[in-house]
């Protein structure tokens, strides 16, 4: 059965440091996102890509985050100067369809610890 | 009113009762609900989407109230591998396009 990958599993990095989020996406599916997890808490939206472009982005993706789909299979979301605060899981997801009909596929996550 | 709202829990069941989470969304025009199953510090897996008539897939029934908007989960005959939180989310138009919406989940302990 096809999955969406991520990796690394876990990263750890200093405050200050960019750190780049990889994920393959299931391979027919046209929407990719990006949510995050803080331990304890409930899974917030960070962005939608559809069409190689942001669809939606949330008032936590600030100009700190990028997302880009560079070759056509991998959609990577980069931090570029990371703070304590992004410590937390990040999931990607991917959906053959949005709106309607858009069962959302996730990856098993990247835990990011920013000290 | 919070966009997605669930009774965090705990649910405390013995095994082979049956349990209901009950989810509340504050748009009328949200226009697709999910349930998904997260086991501690995995990634949210897919338990059902759920229509307008209902759907039901072995010991699990999902129901969708739009006129009081809220999603329901009945889960039947409690398995100990039940055990997990529960999320509901749901897609919201948003600015032309529509966003998923996670509510905080339900933890459901399943007790032998």
């Amino acid at each position: 059965e096809p999955e969406v990958t991520q990796t690394p599993s876990h990263q750890v990095t200093q405050m200050g440091q960019e750190v780049i989020l990889r994920c393959v996406p299931i391979s027919n599916h046209l929407y990719f996102y990006w949510y995050r997890q803080i331990l304890g808490q409930k899974v917030e939206f960070l962005v939608s890509f559809y069409n190689n472009e942001i669809s939606e982005k949330s008032e936590i993706f600030d100009d700190q985050f990028s997302v880009e789909r560079p070759d056509g299979s991998n959609f990577t979301l980069k931090i570029r100067s990371t703070k304590l605060e992004d410590s937390a899981m990040y999931f990607c997801a991917s959906s053959m369809a949005s709106g309607r009909v858009g069962e959302q596929f996730f990856g098993p996550g990247t835990r990011l610890t920013v000290l | 009113r919070k966009e997605v709202e669930q009774d965090p829990g705990p649910f405390n069941v013995p095994e082979g009762a049956t349990v209901a989470f009950n989810c509340t969304y504050s748009n009328s025009a949200s226009q697709s609900f999910f349930w998904y199953r997260q086991d501690c510090r995995k990634e949210p897996k897919l338990l059902m989407s759920v229509y307008s008539s209902g759907n039901e897939d072995g010991r699990f029934t999902a129901q969708l109230n739009r006129a009081s908007q809220y999603i329901s989960l009945l889960i039947r005959d409690s398995k100990l591998s039940d055990s997990a939180t529960y999320l509901c989310v749901v897609n919201m138009p948003t600015s032309g396009t529509y966003k998923y919406i996670f509510g905080t989940g339900t933890r459901l302990k399943v007790l032998a």
